[in-house]
């Protein structure tokens, strides 16, 4: 599709459980952004991706959380022993980027909603 | 650190009434601008943006926004709101470095008919 594709929308697990989350995002985009959403807040910044590498992964929380974007197009947010309070919806996002910049216009997917038991 | 204020978190208008969302910004140079909006089941949707030149700015479903430097606001505005405008809004700013957005709390609109 033309849009930022992420998959599952849904995923529910149990405490401790691992847990992956897929993001296709636009085709051309190299710039690729995970946000997380809790109930009743705006978007929170995880980490940013241009290319392959994290340029800025300063907004995760912890060593639990991890990405990965290997061939600079598709990215995998990992959660590791999950918490409860990991519940949220996780947003991925991608942008474009010319002479080295991005534009700053964030395309955003519908979200994987995460529910930790 | 770059920071985006939402005070009023639910608003409610009645069909064909204006409308003004309000937004607030920290940061110490002129950042870009954007809002958003959040329909339930669909990802954030760009409404409009502002990166320099013409304060106001014109965005998609009839939607306006002006950037105010002197009071750092980012107020979104239309003239007529439509029951299908019932959504949420975030108010975000990027400090141009290239790399993360900074999102207020949202603002979730409610229309009447």
């Amino acid at each position: 599709g033309a849009g930022v594709s992420q998959t599952p929308s849904n995923k529910v697990t149990e405490k401790g459980k691992y847990v992956e989350l897929r993001c296709d995002p636009i085709s051309g985009h190299t710039a690729l952004y995970w946000y997380r959403q809790s109930l009743g807040q705006g978007p929170e910044f995880l980490i940013y991706f241009q290319g392959t590498g994290a340029a800025d992964d300063s907004g995760l929380p912890n060593d639990r959380f991890f990405a990965v974007r290997p061939e600079g197009s598709v990215s995998t947010l990992k959660i590791q022993r999950t918490e409860r309070g990991d519940s949220a919806v996780y947003l991925c996002a991608s942008s474009l980027t010319l002479a080295g910049v991005t534009t700053g216009e964030l395309f955003f997917g519908e979200g994987s909603r995460l529910t930790v038991l | 650190a770059q920071s985006v204020t939402q005070p009023d978190i639910h608003i409610t208008v009645s069909e064909g009434a204006s409308l003004e969302l309000r937004c607030n910004y920290s940061y110490g140079a002129t950042p870009y601008l954007f809002w958003y909006v959040q329909s339930p089941g669909q990802g954030l949707q760009l409404l409009l943006k502002y990166f320099s030149g013409d304060t106001l700015v014109q965005g998609i479903k009839g939607f306006e926004a002006e950037f105010k430097r002197s009071q750092s606001s980012f107020n979104l505005r239309k003239p007529s709101v439509h029951w299908s405008d019932a959504a949420e809004y975030f108010c975000a700013v990027n400090t141009g470095t290239a790399s993360k957005l900074t999102f207020g709390t949202g603002t979730r609109l409610q229309v009447t008919l």
